[in-house]
């Protein structure tokens, strides 16, 4: 099936530094997606990206859809504390919310 | 609207015994689905209903595993004679299917541990 790479696995960054984490597929997805997920709680939307080659910011967070369909990247830019959590990659061909995972990457942000 | 909310937040049982856990999603969302997660991966998806109509079930669902959702509004999820490789946390999350792709809205899980 379907296989989403996500790396690094984690990463320990001071406070105000730029964070880049991407995710690669041996397939294409239609639609890219990405979430954060706290300790004991579910996953949150950050960005989706639906067109290959498009780029699309949400406060200091911007996404990549990549140009082959089979990679997106995100970067987390001037990182806070709060940034803190499991950064999980989702891509989905089915429009119906039936999206498959990365194995995601562990952010720790050293105030 | 307080979002999609789970209940138990978490669950022990003893492998062999049957364990059952609700989801309500958010109130005006006709899609609703189970992923299940374990430690150091991501979700993976399990089933999902529009209305009260189960659509589709992964085959990571089992025989043991049954889920409903009768009146198109809350959904149960049961496991008959657990194992302890049904040790995870299970995420309900819900959506408004409209054109294109669905925004997806998790709850908080139920973190299940077989002993």
């Amino acid at each position: 099936g379907q296989q989403l790479n996500q790396s690094p696995q984690s990463m320990f960054i001071q406070e105000g530094e730029d964070v880049s984490m991407n995710c690669t597929s041996s397939s294409i997805f239609n639609t890219w997606l990405w979430y954060k997920q706290d300790p004991g709680e579910g996953p949150v939307l950050l960005i989706a990206l639906y067109k290959a080659g498009e780029l699309t910011s949400n406060g200091r967070l911007t996404a990549q859809f990549g140009i082959t369909r089979k990679d997106s990247f995100l970067n987390i830019s001037a990182s806070i504390p709060s940034d803190v959590g499991i950064y999980f990659c989702a891509g989905d061909n089915t429009n119906a919310g039936k999206s498959t995972f990365g194995d995601g990457t562990t952010l720790t942000v050293k105030p | 609207d307080t979002g999609v909310s789970q209940d138990p937040r978490h669950k022990i049982t003893k492998r062999g015994q049957n364990v059952t856990f609700r989801c309500d999603p958010i109130s005006e969302h006709n899609r609703l689905y189970w992923y299940r997660q374990t430690l150091g991966q991501g979700p993976e998806f399990l089933t999902y209903f529009q209305n009260e109509a189960q659509l589709e079930k992964s085959r990571l669902l089992s025989d043991r595993f049954s889920a409903e959702r009768p009146k198109g509004s809350f959904s149960t999820l049961e496991i008959q004679r657990t194992e302890q490789g049904d040790s995870a946390m299970y995420l309900c999350a819900s959506s408004l299917s409209t054109e294109g792709y669905e925004k997806l809205f998790f709850g908080s899980g139920t973190q299940l541990s077989v002993l």
